[in-house]
């Protein structure tokens, strides 16, 4: 089975603070994803990375940047956290083609007060 | 952005009617239509990749069809069961720019025992 985990559940963080969401899965997949879930939204694309050292930017990039320095672990960085940065953060990854499909983390709900 | 929708966004369905939903993407420069099913605090789960206009797939009860032409896909859950009752997503990839998946806000179920 494909395990993708995420480094927390619920995270509570202040404005300013910087904050790492860590990704991590364990069956060898190529691709990796940043996903944010807001009421009414969908899932939006962040940032993905189809290998390491690799990042491209997706829908909604800004305040945001990434980091895969391994092929299994793909972080998320909130260089300077924003209330309007509070959400359901989704980590996901696929084997290697652009249309395989995508194995979801749990989900990171964070707080930024 | 590419415009993916889902109609309905609610649905509540009796235990053992069956039912379907639409999801609807762009008809140009189509690659790819994902479905996925994310019951409430679980992660997101792949029901379906389809990359073929005319596609029909089968998983148990549950049945995706797509017509890349006009742009629409189908899902269908036959003799709902309290186990269905999740939110519905479907995402589209595009073969024009860097083929990521685009999300529908997706259609959540309930099935009334």
């Amino acid at each position: 089975d494909v395990k993708v985990t995420q480094s927390s559940r619920y995270l509570v963080k202040r404005t300013g603070e910087k904050v790492f969401l860590e990704c991590v899965q364990d069956m060898d997949h190529e691709n990796m994803f940043w996903y944010r879930q807001d009421p009414g939204l969908g899932l939006r694309l962040i940032y993905f990375s189809y290998d390491v050292k690799m990042k491209e930017k997706g829908d909604i990039p800004e305040g945001y940047s990434v980091s895969r320095e391994k092929k299994e672990r793909f972080s998320l960085i909130l260089e300077s956290a924003s209330t309007n940065q509070t959400s359901m953060y989704l980590c996901a990854s696929s084997l290697s083609r652009p249309y395989d499909e995508q194995y979801f983390g749990p989900g990171t709900r964070l707080t930024v007060t | 952005i590419l415009n993916v929708e889902q109609s309905p966004q609610s649905l509540h369905v009796q235990e053992g009617d069956s039912t379907n939903f639409t999801c609807s993407f762009p008809s140009s420069n189509f690659y790819a239509l994902h479905w996925y099913r994310w019951e409430t605090a679980k992660s997101p789960e792949a029901l379906f990749v389809m990359t073929l206009n005319g596609d029909e797939k089968k998983k148990g009860r549950i049945s995706a069809t797509l017509n890349t032409k006009e742009g629409y896909s189908y899902l269908y859950i036959k003799g709902s069961q309290p186990e269905d009752s999740a939110t519905y997503l479907c995402a589209f990839i595009s073969n024009f720019g860097n083929e990521k998946l685009t999300f529908g806000t997706g259609t959540r179920l309930t099935i009334i025992p």
